[in-house]
């Protein structure tokens, strides 16, 4: 089993959609969660930390629930510069990446 | 914010060479640094660690003789891949954290095509 599982996707969505992800992880020792953005041929961003209390960056609702060891990412209002890979962090003595999941947002 | 800068950004070397790649943290130091690779369709694996002033540790896998990571100073790590071959062909992908930081810094990767 893998440490971080992701839905590969790809999700097509139209814009204006709201569109939700989910992570769950295995190690239940983890102690950080994030989710990175990663464009094509580029570097992972850091999008937003998750905590278990729910955090919100705008139009990005992330959630973390520990008994179950899952993580999750809503995207509200898409836009068509949100089309990425979506990937879900799990830090415990090393960052551990999901294979993430491919947004794709149409006009 | 935190910057790490990566270089090659791109490099394509013949078979059987070694290639250096080069991360350094621009405007903070560096405790430890990870070195990733990525495949094309795949997430990234972290390949090993490095601590300023000790040996790198290595994941499951990751050959340390041929990978060799040197993390000399607070804000220089490199990696070289020795005797390159085809298979090595890849994104690689550094990363940098600083004691009490949750969240790391990426350099902007370097894609090395091995022909």
């Amino acid at each position: 089993r893998k440490e971080v599982e992701q839905d590969p996707g790809p999700f097509n969505v139209p814009e204006g959609a709201t569109v939700a992800f989910n992570c769950t992880y295995s190690n239940s020792a983890s102690q950080s969660f994030f989710w990175y953005r990663q464009d094509c041929r580029k570097e992972p961003k850091l999008l937003m930390s998750v905590y278990s209390s729910g955090n919100e960056d705008g139009r990005f609702t992330a959630q973390l629930n520990r008994a179950s060891q899952y993580i999750s990412l809503l995207i509200r209002d898409s836009k068509l510069s949100d089309s990425a890979t979506y990937l879900c962090v799990v830090k415990g003595n090393k960052l551990v990446f999901g294979a993430g999941t491919i947004l794709r947002v149409k006009s | 914010g935190a910057v790490v800068s990566q270089h090659p950004s791109w490099v394509i070397c013949k078979s059987g060479t070694s290639v250096k790649i080069e991360c350094r943290s621009l405007d903070f130091q560096a405790t430890t640094m990870f070195w990733y690779r990525q495949f094309p369709k795949q997430s990234l694996m972290l390949m090993a660690t490095s601590n300023e002033g000790s040996k790198a540790t290595y994941e499951q896998g990751v050959e340390k003789d041929k990978f060799l990571i040197n993390h000399a100073s607070l804000t220089l790590s490199t990696l070289t891949v020795t005797s390159a071959h085809p298979e090595d062909s890849s994104f690689y992908i550094c990363s940098a954290g600083q004691t009490g930081r949750n969240g790391y810094t990426f350099g902007s990767g370097t894609r090395l095509t091995v022909v």
